[in-house]
This record gives structure tokens, sequence and C-alpha cells, in this order.
């Protein structure tokens, strides 16, 4: 068990940029999700994949941001056209499904927009 | 959604045990109460997750008292190395986009 991976770690980008992350979840784990968090708040719950199924999207999730889970392994997280209110943590976590359930949680990538 | 409150911070010493209460009067029947933490530019680590009663691993207590409207969460001992983001929430593992953080509890130990 590797544990949750997410790349990049940091990326600064100009506003108007697209931009994707990426996040490996924890080997056999079904379900994925993408957080986002900033100074001082918690993590704010964004997206929910089950399997490669998105079963849920946050309004927070504009339509600059896209989200896909193809075979249902890693994901990508997508932000188009950014803009200086999306510089943020994004966070992706993982879990089995198995009751109770847990989310096991990557160091995030840190997204800073000039 | 059960909401939770948590104090906004909370100051230790280096030793001592540390209590963190979160309030979550709307608990549901099928809500699970877990505990996370966090360090500055880390993603949340999971630290214990119970339903009623007591649980115990081996970094932390969890206190739920039988109306399940609250929960403790015991750090014994603490160090330096525990000052972190402490976050409590409330839901239906079943529906895990049900889980929602909240501002947490900053903890701060001191030497």
């Amino acid at each position: 068990d590797t544990g949750v991976s997410q790349n990049p770690r940091h990326k600064i980008t100009k506003r108007g940029q697209n931009v994707t992350f990426r996040c490996d979840p924890i080997s056999e784990h079904n379900r994925l999700y993408w957080y986002r968090q900033t100074l001082g708040q918690g993590p704010e719950f964004l997206t929910y994949f089950q399997n490669e199924a998105q079963l849920e999207k946050s309004r927070l999730l504009s339509d600059r941001f896209s989200a896909e889970r193809p075979k249902g392994s890693f994901s990508t997280l997508e932000i188009q056209r950014t803009e200086q209110g999306d510089s943020a943590m994004y966070l992706c976590a993982s879990s089995s499904g198995l009751l109770p359930d847990t989310q096991y949680f990557g160091p995030g990538t840190r997204l800073t927009v000039l | 959604l059960a909401k939770t409150t948590q104090p906004i911070s909370m100051d230790s010493y280096e030793g001592q045990e540390v209590n963190i209460t979160c309030s979550h009067n709307n608990i549901a029947t099928n809500d699970y109460i877990t505990w996370y933490q966090q360090f500055p530019s880390q993603g949340p680590r999971f630290i214990i997750q119970g339903y009623k009663t007591k649980v115990t691993n081996e970094v932390a207590s969890l206190f739920i008292p039988a109306d399940r409207k609250s929960s403790t969460l015991s750090l014994p001992r603490v160090s330096l190395s525990d000052t972190a983001v402490y976050y409590c929430l409330v839901g239906d593992t079943s529906n895990n986009n049900d889980m929602r953080f909240g501002a947490g509890t900053r903890l701060t130990v001191k030497p």
C-alpha cells in the first residue's frame, strides 16, 4: 500500500492557462474524491467517483473544471482558463467503500495562479 | 448533514493529555464520527473513527456518549509534532459524498 499520490505537488501558472492534475488512489479503492482547500479553511468537496462513474459534483465545480477517472483507476482534474481565485490546494482522497468507509488523502497539489 | 462544532483553537504543553470535543447535535442513526489531523501543506491524515462508546488505537482515543450528540478526541502525552489542525466529521459512510469538513481545531503544543 503506497498511499494516495498526486502529481504535480506544485503548479504555478498564468491566468487563462489550462492545468491538469493527476491522482493515483490506493490500489483497489473504488471510490475517489477531489477537494479544494484554501488557506485557513477545511477541505471543500468538489466531486466523487465510484469506479469510473462520476456520481456527484459540487456547485463549486464550475464549467471550467472537469474531472475524469478512465477505467476506474487514476483520476485527472482539469481547470480551464484558470483564474486567480483558483489558487488553492487540490486534494485527492480514495476509499474502499467497505463500511464504515474511510477516506485516505494524498499530499495535494498546490496551484498558484499569477 | 450533521453539522459539527469544534473550538477554533487550543493550546497545550508537551506531555499533557489533550481532549478536543466536537458537538454534533443532529447526528443521524447511520452516521459515523471520524477525526483527521492535518499539518501545513499536507493532506488530512485519518486518526480515528467510531460509532459509539470508546474507540482506541495507537495514536488516540475517541469517546462517544450514549446520546452521540458529541464526541471527544483524546491525545495522550502530546509532543510538539502534534501541533496541527484537527477535524471532526460526521456522516453516513455508505454515502461518502456526505462527508463535509468544518474549519477544524488548531492545536498548538508548546514546550
